[in-house]
């Protein structure tokens, strides 16, 4: 049973473009969601991540954007640049039980110059 | 201070062999877990341990387990090695004894033959 489910699988943008990658996730207990990034022969990097008492937070060019009712979050890329060009992955966590990330599949992003 | 670090990087094993592995955490993290990346499953939680205690497993055979020393580097093991086990490794650290934020290693890219 997939818990958090990622879409796109892979995603092309022009750069200067806005990459926006969402996911949805269905244990109501998760109260933490990362976002990593992969680029290829490294492990998973912690890019950004949110608590569902706020509904936006940015960090520079990335933005996380939470809807707790839909239970989904999103992950937008401003001004895209091709070294953002790596696989994205969603994750969530309720810390306690379960005491580990569950991942979503990841999206494979290319930003083309 | 240093990132994660995982050794061996890259390692062939044959069928029905065992394989360890290591992972030493960031500086003063005590809480540490194992992943196994592949194309088909992604990203999934092998097991946690802190202040060397097991706290969660994944859903693994028992083939596969872990430890954590006084120290908080750890090990995993692997035993009677299968094709299915090629995979990457990877291994993060977090700074809390819940597991939020997490950091992650570089991997040990396991290819059994």
């Amino acid at each position: 049973q997939q818990q958090v489910k990622q879409s796109p699988q892979s995603l092309i943008v022009q750069k200067g473009g806005i990459s926006i990658i969402n996911c949805a996730y269905e244990n109501t207990a998760f109260d933490y969601f990362p976002w990593y990034q992969q680029f290829p022969g490294k492990g998973p990097a912690l890019l950004i991540a949110i608590r569902p008492d706020v509904s936006e937070k940015k960090e520079g060019r990335f933005t996380i954007s939470f809807n707790k009712s839909a239970k989904q979050f999103s992950l937008h890329i401003m001004d895209s640049q091709p070294g953002d060009s790596a696989t994205y992955f969603c994750a969530a966590s309720d810390g306690g039980s379960q005491g580990n990330l569950i991942f979503g599949k990841g999206t494979k992003l290319s930003v083309k110059p | 201070k240093a990132g994660v670090t995982q050794t061996p990087r890259y390692l062939i094993k044959t069928r029905g062999q065992q394989v360890t592995l290591s992972c030493s955490p960031i500086s003063g993290h005590r809480s540490v877990s194992w992943y196994q990346q592949t194309p088909g499953q992604g990203l999934q939680f092998l097991f946690e341990y802190f202040s060397e205690t097991q706290r969660n497993k994944g859903n693994f055979p028992g083939r596969f387990s872990g430890r954590q020393f006084s120290n908080s580097r750890s090990e995993m093991n692997v035993s009677t090695l299968e094709l299915g086990d090629s995979a990457l490794y990877l291994c993060a650290s977090s700074p809390y004894s819940v597991s939020y934020e997490q950091y992650f290693g570089p991997g040990t890219r396991l290819t059994v033959t």
